[in-house]
């Protein structure tokens, strides 16, 4: 079974609007680690937030701000007042026992945000 | 910006040649990843380096090789390089100091392989 799953290949969003990326994982463990990276069309991975499973709280870095389920086994991305230079792909990726805690990440959504 | 420079960043080859990828970091840190990408795949591992001369396999380790001689250098090499190994490889490295679920990893700009 796919770990990490992110449902949406492609999506769009009105400049200023709010987006939220989806990513479902699948994890027996009760510690693991959830991470977001964006890749822009320059190529480069960049961490955008983390979300430990213990955590109490929803990880927030500026704008963004992490939608954790755990019932739900989900590990939402909210980016608020988006910005054309959020035009990227996004990847949510997950450590945990079962990979040997090795970083293991979804297919990507890419993100277009239009003016 | 993490200090982390991969060579070549673009490279054309031939079915059935030898090609190493080089990852040198500047930052010290004790472990060392190579992931490729691939369109639908995201990113998937290849092999990773736990120390000098310390290395094991990723989940898509099958016809390459590593090699870690230098805390700094990390060596990726494709034996006989076939047409499914080209892709955009990722350098990645991490300083082994968080927890094993929080530790996030700085990546290199990428090279992009082509095998003809």
């Amino acid at each position: 079974a796919q770990k990490i799953t992110q449902t949406q290949p492609g999506m769009f969003v009105q400049e200023k609007e709010a987006v939220t990326l989806d990513c479902t994982y699948d994890t027996s463990d009760p510690s693991y680690g959830l991470f977001w990276y964006k890749q822009p069309s320059s190529g480069e991975m960049i961490f955008l937030i983390y979300q430990g499973s213990y955590d109490q709280q929803n990880a927030t870095e500026g704008r963004y701000s992490l939608n954790f389920q755990k019932a739900r086994k989900s590990a939402n991305l909210v980016i608020s007042a988006s910005q054309l230079g959020d035009s990227a792909m996004y990847f949510c990726a997950m450590r945990d026992v079962d990979s040997s805690y090795k970083l293991i990440f979804g297919s990507g959504t890419r993100l277009l945000v239009r003016p | 910006d993490a200090g982390i420079t991969q060579s070549p960043r673009h490279k054309v080859t031939e079915t059935g040649t030898p090609v190493t990828l080089r990852c040198h970091q500047t930052e010290n840190h004790r472990y060392m990843y190579w992931y490729r990408q691939d369109p639908g795949h995201g990113l998937r591992l290849i092999h990773y380096s736990y120390g000098v001369k310390d290395t094991d396999k990723g989940e898509v380790s099958d016809g390459y090789s590593v090699s870690r001689s230098k805390t700094e250098d990390f060596l990726l090499t494709l034996e006989s390089a076939t047409s499914s190994q080209t892709s955009v490889y990722f350098c990645a490295i991490s300083n082994g100091q968080g927890s094993l679920t929080n530790e996030k990893l700085f990546f290199g700009s990428g090279t992009q392989l082509s095998v003809l």
